[in-house]
């Protein structure tokens, strides 16, 4: 079964401290990978897409990053507002336009 | 305006009743969908439709009806409804059909409803 996995579960950060999320899947056929971000009581909200490894894209403090099996949302200099659920997803040729979603990584920045 | 709404937030039945969740979006977008979260919070497709046309049905139970009466809605109803549907239900809508080819086929979710059954 296609998995997409995210680590970690929980990352708790100092303001200004930088680091990485992980999302690996475990398929071939990436049409594309999608993250979101999802406050508390709300719907994830759309962050970037990269079709192809070695794309790059970035949106203020955050860059998206994508290899042939993972990418990894970089942090830096995060402050409180960032913390969030960032959640992973991917599209995959063949899946009947669907996306599989990974369980995210749970972040929170203490000022 | 908020560009997808979904009715209501919060749900509580009894198991065994029959309910309803509504979703609207005023994007223009072509294409609507039911994501179920469950309290691992992963994110599961239910169904999508396009031009009032079902393009993805998932292997739920038959318990679970979209109803689309224009482009713009999507309503999701419930019949019998049993504890392990208890969840967050997503509504979400893109513009084209494919989620993932362009960038425009990015997803906007709805804020959720949260279902429980007791």
């Amino acid at each position: 079964e296609d998995q997409v996995t995210q680590s970690p579960e929980a990352l708790r950060l100092q303001e200004g401290e930088s680091s990485s999320l992980n999302c690996s899947y475990t398929v071939s056929g990436l049409r594309g990978l999608f993250w979101y971000r999802q406050d508390p009581g709300k719907g994830p909200e759309f962050l970037f897409t990269l079709y192809s490894a070695g794309e790059e894209k970035e949106k203020e403090r955050l860059k998206a990053t994508l290899t042939k099996k993972e990418s990894f949302l970089h942090i830096t200099a995060p402050k409180p507002e960032d913390s969030a659920t960032y959640l992973c997803a991917v599209h995959l040729s063949g899946s009947a336009r669907q996306l599989t979603f990974g369980s995210g990584t749970q972040l929170t920045v203490l000022p | 305006d908020t560009a997808v709404s979904q009715t209501p937030k919060y749900l509580v039945t009894q198991m065994g009743n029959d309910k309803s969740i509504k979703c609207e979006q005023n994007l223009g977008h072509d294409t609507m969908y039911w994501y179920k979260q469950d309290s691992k919070k992963f994110l599961k497709i239910m169904f999508s439709y396009n031009n009032k046309e079902l393009i993805i049905n998932e292997t739920v139970p038959n318990r679970f009806s979209p109803k689309s009466p224009d482009k713009a809605h999507l309503n999701l109803h419930i019949n019998s409804l049993e504890l392990g549907d208890s969840a967050v239900y997503f509504c979400a809508s893109s513009q084209g059909s494919f989620p993932g080819l362009t960038t425009n086929e990015k997803l906007f979710f709805g804020s959720g409803t949260q279902l429980s059954v007791l």
